[in-house]
């Protein structure tokens, strides 16, 4: 399996404008979680899915932020508008259904917010 | 809410030595507690898990032990190398399952 795939690895864009980061889980696997890391909080879990459905978003830090996950093999996290202090690496992982702890993490999309 | 403390945020040492990692955090209502690795420019990669019945668990070099009542974990690395140059994050696992990570300890092994 290639593990989780995450897409664009790398993002520049101006405030203001939308941005979307894309996330493809390991096959099987039926929960996924968006997590962000920066140097001053860490890394934070955002929001997670079961069975495409979300569960917990109690760390969406505003209501520009939002995720969606359509199917099985693939999620999205949408940033409108983006602003400065959104620049951050966006992680992605993924596990099999009742294993929470083990988490497959992607490789993380690094966004920068002129 | 569950909060991880790191402690140093740094670490730099030379090759062959010895070293501990702490790990502190404030719920001990913890499903269990992990150990990750993070490269620049990469996701992370777990090391070692404890559950929260455990006292300690053991991979290569690497021993990780968990005090749950003072709310404490360290991660042991033995005979350090330059490839062990990496961030190192702990997480908690409340009942909830949520991790909590905290800021992690950077690493540098000097050759």
């Amino acid at each position: 399996d290639a593990g989780v795939i995450q897409s664009p690895r790398h993002e520049v864009t101006e405030m203001g404008q939308e941005v979307t980061l894309r996330c493809k889980p390991i096959s099987g696997h039926n929960s996924l979680f968006w997590y962000r890391q920066t140097m001053m909080r860490g890394l934070e879990l955002l929001i997670y899915f079961n069975n495409n459905v979300p569960i917990d978003d109690s760390g969406m830090p505003e209501d520009r932020f939002s995720a969606k996950m359509p199917n099985a093999s693939f999620s999205t996290l949408k940033i409108q508008p983006s602003e400065p202090r959104d620049s951050a690496v966006y992680f992605c992982a993924s596990s099999l259904p009742l294993e929470p702890d083990t988490q497959y993490f992607g490789p993380g999309t690094r966004l920068t917010v002129l | 809410k569950q909060e991880v403390t790191q402690i140093p945020a740094a670490l730099s040492v030379p090759e062959g030595e010895n070293l501990v990692l702490n790990c502190s955090f404030t719920d001990s209502a913890i499903y269990n507690l992990q150990w990750f690795r993070q490269d620049p420019g990469k996701g992370l990669t777990s090391l070692l898990l404890i559950q929260s019945s455990q006292r300690e668990q053991t991979s290569g070099r690497l021993n990780a032990s968990l005090d749950k009542s003072s709310g404490r974990s360290t991660l042991y690395i033995a005979a350090s190398q330059p490839g062990d140059s990496a961030t190192y994050l702990c997480a908690a696992l409340n009942t909830g399952n949520q991790f909590y990570f905290g800021t992690g300890t950077s690493l540098t092994v000097i050759p």
